[in-house]
């Protein structure tokens, strides 16, 4: 079964307001990405962090890499109805293995 | 640029039957990737590649599953003896990089339906 969790597993908010999803996984990743797949699409990529306490902005977008590189989260400010979709966290971890979260919906509504 | 391509996007099996499913990577990409993506669920790793190498197969579910990428480009998955639980999106990404570390490039998948 998959190491990495996510929460929530759906965010359903209004257009303008903030969105937050966690990610935390069971052991030390080396990093963590963050894809969004739209819905009938695929996982698209967003972003990498590396470094223990690393934060990066991408826009509307904050993504956070915890102290102890176990845990993760990202932060949409001002939601817009572009921002639907599944939000999946993803990261190298124990047994030298690729482990993606089980994601969070997100339904913006207009 | 042409990103990952994958072949059929959909494929409907009766149980029992054999399906190949294609995955064609960003032209120069040298490790590939496959996972499979129950409905509502974050993809599952099934095989890497690095060029025509299988360096990993832990991800496989079971002997009825075989991967190949015999030239280093493209690669298909195999299902043998489709069972209703191989139902599912199966997807395949390539990466520029050598490690499994890095960033990924997803193709659009195929859907996977065995009745």
């Amino acid at each position: 079964g998959q190491q990495v969790m996510q929460i929530p597993q759906y965010q359903h908010v209004q257009e303008g307001e903030d969105f937050t999803t966690y990610c935390n996984s069971s052991t030390t990743l080396s990093n963590i990405q963050w894809y969004k797949q739209r819905p009938g699409g695929h996982p698209v990529f967003l972003i990498q962090l590396v470094k223990s306490g690393e934060v990066k902005k991408q826009k509307r977008l904050t993504f956070q890499f915890g102290e102890a590189k176990k845990n993760s989260s990202l932060h949409i400010t001002a939601t817009q109805t572009t921002d639907v979709g599944t939000y999946f966290c993803a990261g190298f971890g124990g047994f030298n293995k690729f482990y993606f979260g089980s994601g969070t919906k997100l339904n913006v509504k207009p | 640029g042409a990103g990952v391509s994958q072949s059929p996007r959909y494929k409907v099996a009766k149980r029992g039957q054999d399906v190949a499913l294609r995955c064609d990577p960003i032209s120069g990409h040298v490790s590939l990737f496959w996972y499979q993506q129950a409905l509502g669920q974050g993809p599952e790793f099934l095989t890497y590649f690095q060029n025509e190498a299988q360096l990993d197969k832990s991800g496989l579910p079971s002997d009825r599953f075989f991967a190949e990428r015999p030239e280093g480009s493209v690669s298909t998955l195999k299902i043998q003896r489709t069972q209703q639980e191989d139902s599912a999106v199966y997807l395949c990404a390539s990466s520029p990089h050598r490690t499994q570390q890095e960033t990924q490039y997803f193709g659009p998948g195929t859907r996977l339906l065995v009745l």
